[in-house]
């Protein structure tokens, strides 16, 4: 059973340009969580998807957004990049919304903004 | 507020000993813990859930605790090897987050020498 994909792997874009950024979850699992994870903050939720709904969303601002598909696979998306933005993002995907789901992540997009 | 914390950060140890990683939380209300596993640049590996109603869970030479009234989890491994080397993170969910939003520990780096 393949596991979660992200593409790309790796970008360099330049600081006021926008990114997106793809998540592939494993075959069958309904819900894809987003993560961004910086040296110094460490990993943060960004948001969670869910059957094509958001449902969750983290403490960062709107320049970042998401979506799902009907296959489950889903996309962010980053405004007006900033170096800040500069990070390890990961993506997660888990079956459903039951209490126990057990989450799996993906190998990241490395993003470097200049 | 919900913290998790992991210490120490960095941990060094001669291959063969056997060691315990701590995670420790400030809100015990919890649904279940996950213990992963990071290599450099890498992505998230998961190596062990706990359900709330658990108190212990192994695979191979890990073993992972929960005791909630303590808020706390150990991460024991037997027998290092230098393949064990990573960033082990701890990250909880908790039932106040819809969804499956999880809240991550800082991690430690474990290096195990030859």
């Amino acid at each position: 059973k393949a596991g979660v994909t992200q593409t790309p792997r790796y970008l360099i874009k330049t600081r006021g340009q926008q990114v997106t950024l793809s998540c592939s979850p494993i075959s069958g699992h309904r819900s894809v969580s987003w993560y961004q994870q910086t040296p110094g903050q460490g990993l943060q939720f960004l948001f969670e998807y869910f059957s094509e709904t958001q449902r969750n969303k983290g403490n960062f601002p709107g320049r970042f957004s998401g979506r799902q598909f009907s296959n489950s696979r889903s996309e962010m998306n980053v405004s007006t990049l900033e170096l800040g933005d500069s990070a390890l993002y990961l993506c997660a995907s888990s079956l459903g919304s039951g209490l126990y789901n057990e989450q799996f992540f993906g190998p990241g997009t490395r993003l470097t903004v200049l | 507020k919900q913290e998790v914390t992991q210490i120490p950060a960095a941990l060094s140890v001669p291959e063969g000993e056997n060691l315990v990683l701590n995670c420790s939380f400030t809100d015990s209300a919890i649904y279940n813990l996950q213990w992963f596993r990071q290599d450099p640049g890498k992505g998230l590996t998961s190596l062990l859930l706990i359900q709330s109603s658990q108190r212990e869970q192994t695979s191979g030479r890990l073993n992972a605790s929960l005791d909630k009234s303590s808020g706390r989890s150990t991460l024991y491994i037997a027998a290092s090897q230098p393949g064990d080397s990573a960033t082990y993170l701890c990250a909880l969910r908790y039932p106040n987050n819809a969804g499956n939003m999880l809240t991550f520990g800082g991690g430690t780096r474990l290096m195990v020498k030859p």
